[in-house]
């Protein structure tokens, strides 16, 4: 399975939005509802921020949402902190058990 | 507050193997699957494979097929994950997670174990 494809960084000043692709196929973001992000602080193992394409687990801001679009799903970070400067992945499932990351997307807030 | 428990830092040679556990608490063994996820040093993550421990039946990624084994003991709710051959390119932390069984998103992880191939 190829990896999905996120831009490799993204920038935005404090209270601004931003938004992070992931692009798949039509065998993995595409064919399912499937699709999570992950935040990673440095040193740090990743968090669950959005699962299900648009869920968000107990505990995460509504600042976070996600969509998808055929083969491509995003993230959107509204009203940007400074504690949003990390690293994102998304996942696919990707049929038969298999899970597909993201090359992942530093967040840099300017 | 579930909580998965990793075994520490290891040093291996090129050539040998390295078993990682993660120790699980709460439910997790009887209702949830066990993925393994890797990290190389300033890489991105990569998923390696899963385990349904009330099955015992683990999936892998076909990068690791032949390489990886991941088990899971019901009796001590803990799930391991040995790589052999190692090689280098396999220096990296290793993550254990908790997996929802249909939709495979990781709701909780491990602090992570370093593995360090060198000579």
């Amino acid at each position: 399975q190829s990896a999905l494809t996120q831009p490799p960084s993204a920038s935005g000043s404090p209270g601004q939005s931003v938004t992070i692709s992931c692009t798949g196929t039509s065998s993995d973001v595409g064919g399912y509802n499937y699709v999570s992000w992950y935040q990673q602080h440095p040193g740090k193992a990743p968090k669950l921020m959005i699962y299900e394409v648009n869920t968000r687990p107990s505990g995460v801001p509504d600042r976070f949402s996600g969509s998808k679009s055929g083969n491509t799903a995003s993230l959107t970070v509204s009203g940007l902190q400074a504690e949003d400067e990390a690293d994102y992945y998304c996942t696919s499932y990707a049929g038969s058990n298999n899970l597909v990351f993201g090359g992942g997307t530093k967040l840099t807030v300017l | 507050q579930v909580q998965l428990v990793q075994s520490g830092a290891e040093v291996k040679k090129p050539g040998s193997s390295v078993k990682v556990s993660c120790k699980a608490s709460g439910d997790t063994f009887s209702r949830y699957a066990i993925t393994w996820v890797r990290q190389a040093p300033g890489q991105g993550l990569e998923w390696m494979g899963r385990i349904i421990p009330i099955l015992g039946i683990p999936h892998y990624a076909q990068k690791f097929q032949g390489r990886v084994t991941i088990t899971a003991d019901k009796s001590t709710s803990t799930a391991y994950m040995e790589l052999s051959s190692l090689r280098s390119e396999d220096t990296a932390v290793y993550y254990c997670a908790r997996d929802t069984v249909t939709t495979q998103f990781l709701d909780n992880w491990g602090q992570g174990t370093l593995v360090t191939v060198s000579s």
